[in-house]
């Protein structure tokens, strides 16, 4: 079965420096993709970024990239020049390809500091 | 354009009731998932439904159940309600159900079964 693990509960950034958020996953599904998603207080999840298994290059969506090592499966989330709003829970999560269903980790949760 | 809709926001129920919640996806997306997000388990896949047929389903007692209609409006149930039933169900849509067309999340419905 799938697995994906988040190993940093919390985290702390100061204003305007980057923080990398990690993530790794455990599968042998040949074709598959990954996310990451925002879940500020209010509750809502927030999508950020896709990679797909096949892609040659990591995602990027403006302030966010994502760090995709397929060998080391890993797919760590960079936030680049952290703002106060970035304070939220942030959740990696997983999708086999065909399989209808996403799975997610644990979650981190990101405190950016004044 | 209008975004996933879930109502209600707010419920409170009792022990051994039953509770449906409502889910209106984005105009033109044929898929929907639903999740349950608790503290202790973190998010975790209910089921998914796509052109009113169940894709998938997560493991979860058959006292969870779901439906989805032919406008792609989905509703799920759950009867006889136990206290570890609280918690923030989450709904998200989608063009096809496949990472490549995104997911988007509603606001959730947060349950309380007292």
């Amino acid at each position: 079965a799938q697995k994906i693990t988040q190993t940093q509960p919390g985290m702390f950034v100061q204003e305007k420096e980057a923080v990398t958020l990690d993530c790794t996953y455990d599968t042998s599904d040949p074709s598959y993709g990954l996310f990451w998603y925002k879940q500020p207080s209010s509750g809502e999840m927030i999508f950020l970024i896709y990679q797909g298994s096949y892609d040659q290059q990591n995602a990027t969506e403006g302030r966010y990239s994502l760090n995709f090592q397929k060998a080391r499966k890993s797919a760590n989330l960079v936030i680049s020049a952290s703002q106060l709003g970035d304070s939220a829970m942030y959740f990696c999560a997983y999708y086999r390809t065909g399989g209808f269903k996403t799975i997610f980790g644990a979650g981190t949760r990101l405190f950016v500091k004044a | 354009k209008a975004g996933v809709t879930q109502t209600p926001r707010y419920l409170i129920k009792t022990r051994g009731q039953q509770v449906t919640l409502s889910c209106s996806p984005i105009s033109g997306h044929r898929s929907v998932s639903w999740y349950q997000q608790t503290p202790g388990q973190g998010l975790q896949f209910l089921f998914e439904y796509f052109s009113e047929t169940q894709r998938n389903k997560g493991n979860f007692p058959g006292r969870f159940s779901g439906r989805q209609f032919s406008n792609s409006r989905s509703e799920m149930n759950v009867s006889t309600l136990e206290l570890g039933d609280s918690a923030l169900y989450l709904c998200a849509s989608s063009l096809e159900g496949g990472p490549s067309s995104g997911y988007t999340f509603g606001s959730g419905t947060r349950l309380t079964v007292v």
